[in-house]
């Protein structure tokens, strides 16, 4: 069974840092490109960022880019996602997301973690 | 960026009716589209892959249609477990974008 399990959120003031983490099983990670999309407190899906299969391309979202940084460990089947200059507007539930296609981009998600919220307050 | 406007944003029907959400596109995006279901306190679920083809597990019920600016999500017979909130993805430009979401309630 695919499962993806998101970790390291919390309460953070804002212009802090935080690393979130997903953890991946019952599917050969190193095959797929991997993606974060978040979710406001009552609002709509936003993509953040994704990685390829081997990290060879990276993409973001206007939004985040130049203060978020995505990164994968395959050998330990696990994505990260490192936030640093957090704004208030980042507050969100964070998913880990799968993306369809086997070694290639589809920007298509399959299958989610459950979320890890992330709170940007003072 | 692409904007993709759904409608209606809310909408309330019956078990046993037949539903159409649209999704428009703000320029054309050929057949990159993604349709996802998100119930309450759950992760979304994709049900339609580039644009019209039915993900492995869904119910034959739902369908989608559409290319260039115009979509649709069409649920033949709503059944209870249908009730939730539905997202057009679009991911044929950077950044990829979500339409505003539609809210489908049991009359």
């Amino acid at each position: 069974e695919v499962q993806l399990v998101e970790s390291g959120g919390g309460l953070v003031q804002p212009g802090r840092s935080l690393r979130l983490s997903c953890a991946a099983s019952g599917f050969t990670f190193d095959d797929y490109a991997m993606h974060w999309v978040r979710q406001a407190p009552g609002k709509g899906l936003e993509w953040v960022s994704g990685i390829s299969w081997n990290s060879g391309s990276i993409g973001y979202a206007d939004s985040v880019k130049g203060r978020f940084t995505i990164s994968r460990d395959n050998a330990k089947n696990s994505l990260y996602l490192q936030m640093n200059s957090l704004r208030t507007e980042d507050t969100a539930l964070y998913y880990c997301a799968k993306d369809r296609w086997v070694q290639l981009w589809s920007y298509q998600f399959d299958c989610w973690g459950q979320g890890t919220l992330v709170t940007v307050s003072s | 960026a692409i904007q993709l406007t759904q409608s209606p944003s809310s909408l309330s029907a019956s078990v046993g009716d037949r539903v159409t959400i649209t999704c428009r596109a703000s320029q054309g995006i050929s057949s990159t589209l993604a349709w996802y279901q998100q119930k309450p306190g759950k992760a979304p679920k994709l049900l339609i892959s580039d644009a019209s083809s039915l993900e492995s597990g869904v119910p034959s019920r739902f369908s989608g249609s559409g290319s260039g600016t115009d979509f649709t999500l069409t649920i033949s017979s709503l059944q209870p477990e249908d009730f939730a909130t539905y997202y057009c993805q679009q991911f044929n430009n950077y950044p990829i974008t979500f339409g505003q979401g539609t809210r489908l309630e049991i009359k």
